[in-house]
């Protein structure tokens, strides 16, 4: 089946601590996308990646930071700096930038 | 004022009935327009995907562009209960790298 796959499905930071976020997908799309959901706010971007090798900071980067080594994953971390990482973490992957774009089942972080 | 607003809700219907979800934006540039559905801690799916101004129908749902108005719509017919989601609007243009603009989402119950 093709999809995206995004784990762990709930994570817990600790004060200080980076926690990467896991995302793969094997649909063959060029771009990935990061988003944060906040209770009663819209999906906010944090990176974008278009192709491998490449990507650029979305609206809400500061704290966080991504790779894009192979085209089919593109893991974000989620820095000490971000003092308020609590949150529900989608990956999406489109064909271009311009395409329609799929979402994973999401990750919930929360902090201790 | 964000650049697209959505009604929170929760909204309430009895199953069967007609729904009506909305979007206003305030960017008159947009030309892609897309409706998402996402279940309570799941990713969002696409329903609907829009161009430029008129109707689309998909089943029982229904979107419509009003680029005048800057105003958009998702009619959904013979509501059931496992339409109980949350409704999220996304929009984009050339000018904003294809990156999509969301609404906050509506909360849709429909009640048995």
């Amino acid at each position: 089946d093709g999809g995206i796959t995004q784990s762990p499905k709930y994570l817990f930071r600790k004060e200080g601590q980076n926690v990467t976020l896991s995302c793969e997908q094997n649909l063959n799309h060029d771009a990935m996308y990061w988003y944060r959901q906040d209770p009663g706010q819209g999906l906010r971007l944090i990176y974008y990646s278009q192709i491998v090798n490449d990507f650029q900071k979305g609206d809400i980067a500061e704290g966080y930071s991504v790779s894009r080594e192979k085209k089919e994953s593109f893991p974000l971390t989620v820095t000490s700096a971000q003092k308020n990482p609590t949150a529900f973490y989608l990956c999406a992957s489109s064909k271009g930038t311009a395409e329609t774009q799929y979402f994973g089942p999401g990750t919930r972080l929360l902090v201790l | 004022q964000k650049e697209v607003e959505q009604d929170p809700g929760p909204l309430s219907v009895p199953e069967g009935a007609i729904v009506s979800l909305n979007c206003t934006y305030s960017n008159s540039a947009f030309q892609y327009f897309m409706w998402y559905r996402q279940y309570s801690r799941k990713g969002p799916e696409l329903l609907m995907y829009t161009y430029s101004s008129g109707n689309k129908e998909d089943g029982r749902f229904t979107a419509q562009v009003d680029k005048s108005s800057k105003y958009i719509s998702l009619f959904i017919r013979d509501s059931q209960p496992s339409d109980s989601a949350t409704y999220l609007c996304a929009m984009t243009n050339m000018d904003s790298n294809y990156q999509l603009i969301w609404g906050a989402g509506t909360k849709l119950i429909i009640k048995p």
